[in-house]
């Protein structure tokens, strides 16, 4: 079965630092990785996504992620991060049968200091 | 195009009651499920399906039931409301073998 982890359930950066956020998941084979952030009171808005090709991806808002197999990583960076970049954010993991839905971590929020 | 829409935004059950949750996309999407999201629990797979006429159960079937008659809804009831039921439901939708998710506003749901 298909699993993610989030290990920081809390992070808080100041605003100007660079930001990581770690994901790990388990999958038998080369999976579709999906970062979403959700703002209070929000539904989930894609930031990025990773199926195939170049294992470092660009998403929207200044975020990328690095597709990293051999540790079943896929954390996510932002090299400034912005006030308005608090939030929830979640990493999932999806398959390549038609029936294989997104699994999602728990999710880390973020808070900025100003 | 208003992609995924979920009624009602809020409602208050009493236990023992029951409900259903509206979906709806017009993308022509052929898979679409049902998420709850608890505080620390991201989010759980309820139900899905992959095609009119096609359902199976998630990670949290227990207490709700779907049916997609048609290709746009994907309506989900809850049988006999419980506490526990209280959450935050998303329904999501996507094109394809490893398509772009996309989620509805969501629907908070307080069992009383």
């Amino acid at each position: 079965a298909q699993s993610v982890t989030q290990p920081d359930i809390h992070i808080t950066v100041s605003e100007g630092a660079s930001l990581e956020l770690r994901c790990n998941y388990s999958y038998g084979a080369t999976p579709y990785l999906f970062w979403y952030v959700q703002s209070p009171g929000q539904g989930l808005q894609l930031l990025l996504k990773y199926f195939s090709g170049d294992t470092l991806v660009q998403g929207i808002k200044g975020f990328e992620a690095e597709f990293k197999r051999s540790q079943s990583s896929f954390n996510l960076r932002k090299p400034s991060v912005h006030w308005s970049d608090a939030a929830e954010y979640f990493c999932a993991v999806g398959g390549h049968n038609a029936g294989n839905m997104l699994t999602f971590g728990g999710g880390t929020r973020l808070m900025v200091k100003p | 195009n208003a992609g995924v829409t979920q009624t009602p935004k809020f409602q208050v059950l009493k236990t023992g009651q029951s409900m259903t949750l509206q979906c709806a996309q017009d993308m022509n999407h052929e898979y679409m499920s049902w998420y709850r999201q608890d505080p620390g629990m991201g989010l759980r797979l309820i139900h899905y399906s992959v095609g009119a006429g096609i359902t199976d159960q998630g990670e949290v079937p227990n207490g709700y039931n779907v049916s997609r008659s048609t290709t746009e809804d994907f309506p989900l009831r809850l049988l006999l409301a419980a506490p526990s039921q209280t959450s935050v439901y998303f329904c999501a939708s996507r094109g394809g073998l490893g398509g772009e998710q996309y989620f509805g506003p969501g629907t908070r749901l307080t069992v009383t």
